[in-house]
């Protein structure tokens, strides 16, 4: 599975939407991007996936670039529930996830 | 909704003793998988099964195994527990052929060896 790059830690102010960045740059065509996010002491959740068009759902959505070297999760109108750890995941279906570090956002009141 | 139980949140254990911890969903998923998570470290696949009697290595399989008797269980056995085995222990399960896959974590089992 191809290998991901987050920053280690963002700030956002609640309300604002929250941007997390993530790079890929050698993902491969059969590849799925996904984003899952940890609560302090919960199990990862899954928010969402694609492939080459951009996605959305009632929690987010998923920018990915043309080239799919890169994607972007919004959270539209970050909260405080929204402090969690996000993994950007990138695999080919029904292989196990990998999970790296991912990016400790941080909301902000 | 899907719900993925693990039997204990909580365990403290001794050195050498054998631990099992117990998996179950509710589902029909065929996909199973059991993590731990440590500080630094992240999260890092020990097995998974894709089916009844079926199991896979993952990253860290060593010290640790695995069995599958029933398609909504999935057991991870520590034969003799040691304290570097101490962390957080998170099952998962998903849907096979199906879509791509999204897991669905349980809450997660700390245990602490001394």
């Amino acid at each position: 599975d191809a290998k991901t790059t987050q920053p280690t830690s963002m700030d956002c102010a609640e309300g604002r939407a929250a941007n997390l960045p993530c790079n890929h740059s050698t993902i491969s065509g059969n590849e799925y991007v996904y984003w899952y996010r940890q609560i302090h002491s919960q199990g990862p959740q899954y928010i969402i996936h694609g492939l080459k068009n951009n996605e959305t759902n009632e929690m987010a959505s998923l920018i990915i670039t043309e080239d799919r070297k890169s994607s972007t999760l919004i959270l539209p109108h970050a909260t405080l529930r929204d402090t969690a750890v996000y993994y950007c995941i990138v695999r080919v279906a029904q292989r196990p996830l990998v999970f790296g570090k991912g990016t400790r956002l941080s909301v902000i009141a | 909704d899907v719900k993925v139980t693990q039997s204990s949140r909580y365990l403290v254990k001794r050195t050498g003793e054998k631990v099992f911890l117990e998996c179950v969903q509710d589902m029909d998923h065929e996909n199973m998988f059991w993590y731990r998570q440590d500080p630094g470290l992240g999260l890092r696949l020990i097995y998974f099964s894709y089916d009844v009697k079926m199991k896979e290595k993952g990253d860290i399989p060593e010290g640790y195994s695995v069995s599958r008797e029933k398609k909504e269980r999935f057991s991870l056995i520590l034969e003799s527990a040691s304290t570097n085995q101490t962390s957080m222990y998170l099952c998962a399960s998903s849907v096979a052929h199906q879509g791509t896959g999204e897991l669905f974590f349980g809450e997660g089992s700390r245990l602490t060896v001394l």
